[in-house]
């Protein structure tokens, strides 16, 4: 049973870097035709994908967010983790980690597996 | 541009049923989509994915009063014997070239 886990600073201060962690266990952060990816909740509001690392090594983000955003995978941990910079209140959400799996009937990556998300909060 | 449209709210009574839409943007009605569940206070839960032909692909556990279907660009989630526990907000996310879109959701009421 693949596991999901997000850690990370509840609080971070505008204008400084948030950075989080997603634990993997049940699973191997290594194994192909999976993706790893970010979406965040803004309080009352909708999901927005962050970005994604694919088993090749590509990495994918959100065009709003591309300029602050990086995503990468620490196989030696079994973990993936996002750095977003510059934080603004408006980046306050609840993080979520999701494992994607690629469905060959549809040539695309879907996300079957989420952690339970963290909370940050955005302010001085 | 990729986008996916839901209708804000729903709502349907106790025991019957419901049919939610995700409409796919102009040039993009081959996609797949994936539908997901967020219950109150909690984080989402993979449903099911629906191709362009109406054939889908259920997470582990998904009982069978949750089915998918298509017509056109629209993709649908029908969820048969309304329960209590169905009350949640509903999400389709679909995927194209390593870019994720997420729907604005659909938040459903059980009357």
């Amino acid at each position: 049973q693949l596991e999901l886990q997000e850690s990370g600073p509840g609080l971070v201060k505008p204008s400084e870097t948030l950075s989080l962690t997603c634990s993997v266990s049940g699973g191997s952060i290594s194994s192909t035709g999976y993706s790893w990816g970010w979406i965040r909740q803004p309080p009352g509001k909708g999901l927005e994908w962050i970005g994604s690392i694919y088993d090749s090594g590509s990495t994918y983000y959100n065009p709003s967010l591309k300029s602050r955003v990086t995503i990468f995978v620490d196989k030696s941990k079994n973990q993936f983790s996002l750095k977003l910079s510059s934080v603004t209140a408006s980046d306050t959400a609840i993080y979520y980690c999701a494992r994607g799996s690629y469905h060959y009937d549809s040539s695309g990556y879907y996300a079957e597996n989420w952690g339970r998300g963290t909370r940050v909060i955005v302010s001085s | 541009q990729l986008l996916l449209t839901q209708s804000p709210s729903a709502s349907a009574s106790l025991g019957t049923s419901v049919k939610l839409t995700c409409t796919l943007s102009s040039g993009h009605s081959s996609h797949a989509i994936a539908w997901h569940q967020q219950q109150p206070e909690k984080g989402p839960r993979y449903l099911m994915k629906v191709n362009s032909d109406g054939s889908h692909t259920k997470g582990d556990g998904i009982p069978d009063r949750l089915s998918g279907s298509s017509s056109g660009a629209e993709r649908y989630l029908t969820i048969s014997s309304l329960q209590s526990e169905d009350e949640a907000d509903y999400y389709c996310q679909t995927w194209a070239s390593g870019m994720e879109v997420f729907g604005g959701g659909t938040k459903l009421t059980v009357l």
